[in-house]
């Protein structure tokens, strides 16, 4: 089956530095990769939808200059956190799509990242 | 190890009841959690278990037994927009999410 990662799994940083975060399709060519974060309890909640060699497009709410994300290749997208607070503490998780010629896709979720700013 | 199940595909009927079953593997555990999700939309969240029994919430209930490391979703009275997919995911003690693959329900007339 598909696999999508997450790197790092766990990232502990000071209050105003930066952290990025990697997702990588690791079998296959994912045309769109999508950010979420969520707070325990809490449904995932879409921060960003990126496609391979693009902007980003962010959902409302969400500054795009204080979360960077870059989708340099069909497998690779990164998030980073800029200037990073305690309030952005939280489980980010990525997901990649795999689009199949029958025009069906599926999504694939990683593992997920737990930022906790101190 | 870890591990986690869930049937891929799953077929109900209008105004029926379907039962959708996860079943995991893990050392330590956070909670269970369900979501849906629709074709080319984000999961929504659906519910989440960390303690054994039944929570219901209107149509949908959740069932958990850690015990068994079985958790099962209940739709009730389903409707036409309950197509979609349902993604169980359990939290280990790392805090990481070990998510199915999904199940896809499809509700015919």
């Amino acid at each position: 089956g598909a696999v999508v990662s997450q790197h790092p799994s766990r990232v502990i940083c000071k209050s105003g530095t930066s952290v990025k975060i990697e997702c990588r399709s690791l079998d296959f060519q994912a045309t769109t990769m999508f950010w979420y974060r969520q707070f325990p309890k809490q449904s995932l909640m879409l921060m960003a939808t990126s496609n391979e060699g693009s902007k980003a497009t962010y959902e409302q709410g969400v500054e795009k200059d204080k979360f960077l994300i870059n989708h340099a290749s069909l497998t690779l997208s990164t998030l980073t956190v800029t200037s990073a607070h305690p309030e952005d503490s939280s489980f980010y998780i990525c997901s990649a799509t795999l689009s199949r010629t029958d025009s069906s896709y599926e999504q694939y979720f990683g593992p997920g990242t737990r930022l906790t700013v101190t | 190890g870890q591990n986690i199940d869930q049937p891929t595909e799953m077929t109900a009927t209008e105004g029926a009841i379907v039962q959708i079953n996860c079943t995991y593997q893990t050392s330590g555990f956070n909670g269970l959690f369900w979501y849906q999700q629709h074709a080319g939309e984000a999961p929504t969240f659906l519910s989440y278990n960390v303690l054994d029994g039944l929570e219901e919430k209107g149509r949908f209930s959740s069932f958990l037994s850690r015990s068994k490391g079985y958790s099962y979703l209940l739709l009730k009275e389903l409707q036409m927009k309950d197509s979609a997919s349902y993604l169980c995911a359990f939290m280990d003690s790392n805090y990481q999410l070990i998510w199915g693959a999904g199940t896809k329900l499809i509700i015919k007339p």
